[in-house]
């Protein structure tokens, strides 16, 4: 079985530091890792994804998570934060050779807010 | 690419009346998913098909709920009755085929969503 935990709920940070969003994922099979970010009213955005290539994944925006088998994480990073990237992130797994599917497992978001 | 279409993006209707919420994958597509989202329950998968065919409904909610897919390129999820607390943001999502020989995933692709509100 494949499960996802977002370990904070919000983050709050301020524009031109750092951010770090936390994720650790449980799968029975080899996953398939994802991080989607949702604007304010808007639909879910494909931000990076990990398939067992490299463990140090970059995406848009200057994005980039690194896969941690040992520790099964999946922390999202971001060097210098931006008014813009203020929204809500969602940290997702998926088995990556499907199986008897290939539902996304959700986490329950993590909504990043960004001071001036 | 145009991306996954939805329509409509904003619907108000009255309780016991039918809603149907509309979808246009992704072109090539083989893969369609219907999600709802609220506050309380976050991000909900209802229902997907493969190839037209639906694989998993076991995330509809009650029989009010209904969704077909006539084509590769049309999906329809319905609720009749409706009722308030089906008031939601529904999205439709598409995926290709993935290809293990190509270590291609299971990203998917969001629409914008249908806003839903039932009074």
């Amino acid at each position: 079985a494949q499960s996802v935990t977002q370990l904070d709920s919000h983050v709050s940070v301020s524009e031109g530091t750092p951010v770090l969003l936390r994720c650790n994922y449980s799968s029975s099979y080899s996953p398939s890792l994802f991080w989607y970010v949702q604007h304010p009213n808007k639909g879910l955005q494909l931000l990076l994804k990990y398939t067992s290539a490299a463990t140090l994944v970059k995406g848009i925006n200057g994005f980039e998570a690194e896969f941690k088998k040992s520790e099964t994480s999946f922390h999202l990073t971001k060097p210098s934060a931006h008014m813009s990237d203020a929204a809500e992130y969602f940290c997702v797994v998926s088995p990556r050779w499907g199986g008897a599917t290939n539902k996304l497992i959700f986490g329950t978001g993590t909504l990043l807010a960004v001071q001036p | 690419d145009a991306g996954v279409i939805q329509s409509p993006r904003h619907e108000v209707t009255e309780m016991g009346q039918e809603v149907t919420l509309r979808c246009k994958p992704i072109s090539g597509h083989d893969y369609l998913f219907w999600y709802r989202q609220t506050m309380m329950r976050g991000l909900e998968l209802l229902i997907y098909f493969n190839n037209n065919v639906p694989i998993d409904d076991s995330g509809m909610p009650e029989d009010r709920f209904s969704a077909k897919m006539p084509n590769a390129s049309f999906s329809t999820l319905k609720i009749q009755p409706s009722e308030p607390r089906d008031s939601a943001v529904y999205f439709c999502a598409s995926s290709k085929q993935p290809r293990m020989d190509r270590g291609n995933s299971y990203e998917q692709y969001f629409g914008p969503g249908t806003r839903l509100t039932v009074t």
